[in-house]
């Protein structure tokens, strides 16, 4: 049984280019969030997911980053335009309700790591 | 603004010299605290769930207790394998977790 499977593991994006990252959530799971992680910082929520639908987008900054999460395929964090502040580790999370994390955590992937230059 | 904080942000220690990490949270309506342990290049692995002040989870050489304000992680005789970062994390009446920036812990053999 697989885990959360992110790819790509290393992006390196020109400023101004787009940047997709892709998050497989695990076997049975339905509910997917997505938190960056900047050096010297904690991860810091982005987006809440479940299929077809964006429940809590709080933590999205407002204009170039969008996520989706369609019925077939794996959910997609997208960032246009790219700048140098967007370099970070992106870690995508699932679990099977939203509730079920509590006992058993999310289950992390191990992130991609998206380098502006 | 639901808040955690924790402390120290760096420890080194000796196999065998025990020790404790500090986690404070600052939640409306507290539903769990977490710790998750990340290894570097990789994603966290949760380790414990805590639901209400006075309760201790235990794995291994890790002994997780809950106040009403804070968390401590205790290590007992730490191994080399045990250095990583340990991260605790608070969620409240959302349920999404707000996560601390981390203890980073190493010991030495």
């Amino acid at each position: 049984n697989a885990g959360v499977m992110q790819n790509p593991r290393h992006l390196v994006r020109r400023r101004g280019q787009e940047a997709r990252l892709r998050c497989s959530p695990m076997k049975g799971h339905s509910h997917v969030y997505w938190y960056r992680q900047l050096p010297e910082e904690g991860l810091k929520f982005m987006v809440y997911l479940q299929k077809e639908n964006i429940i809590d987008e709080s933590g999205m900054p407002k204009e170039r980053f969008s996520a989706e999460f369609p019925k077939e395929g794996p959910s997609i964090l997208r960032i246009q335009q790219v700048v140098r502040g967007d370099s970070a580790a992106y870690f995508c999370a699932s679990s099977p309700t939203r509730q079920g994390q509590m006992n058993y955590g999310y289950t992390f992937g191990s992130g991609t790591r998206l380098t502006v230059v | 603004e639901d808040q955690v904080t924790q402390s120290p942000e760096a420890l080194r220690l000796q196999e065998g010299e025990s020790s404790s990490l500090n986690c404070s949270y600052t939640v409306s309506g507290l539903r769990g605290l977490f710790w998750y342990r990340q290894d570097p290049g990789k994603g966290p692995e949760f380790l414990f769930t805590l639901y209400s002040a006075g309760e201790e989870k235990e794995k291994e050489r890790l002994k997780a207790t809950l106040t009403k304000k804070e968390s401590f992680l205790h290590i007992t005789a730490p191994k080399p394998e045990d250095s990583a970062t340990y991260l605790c994390a608070a969620s409240g009446g959302s349920y999404i977790p707000t996560f601390g920036r981390g203890t980073s812990l190493i010991v030495h053999p």
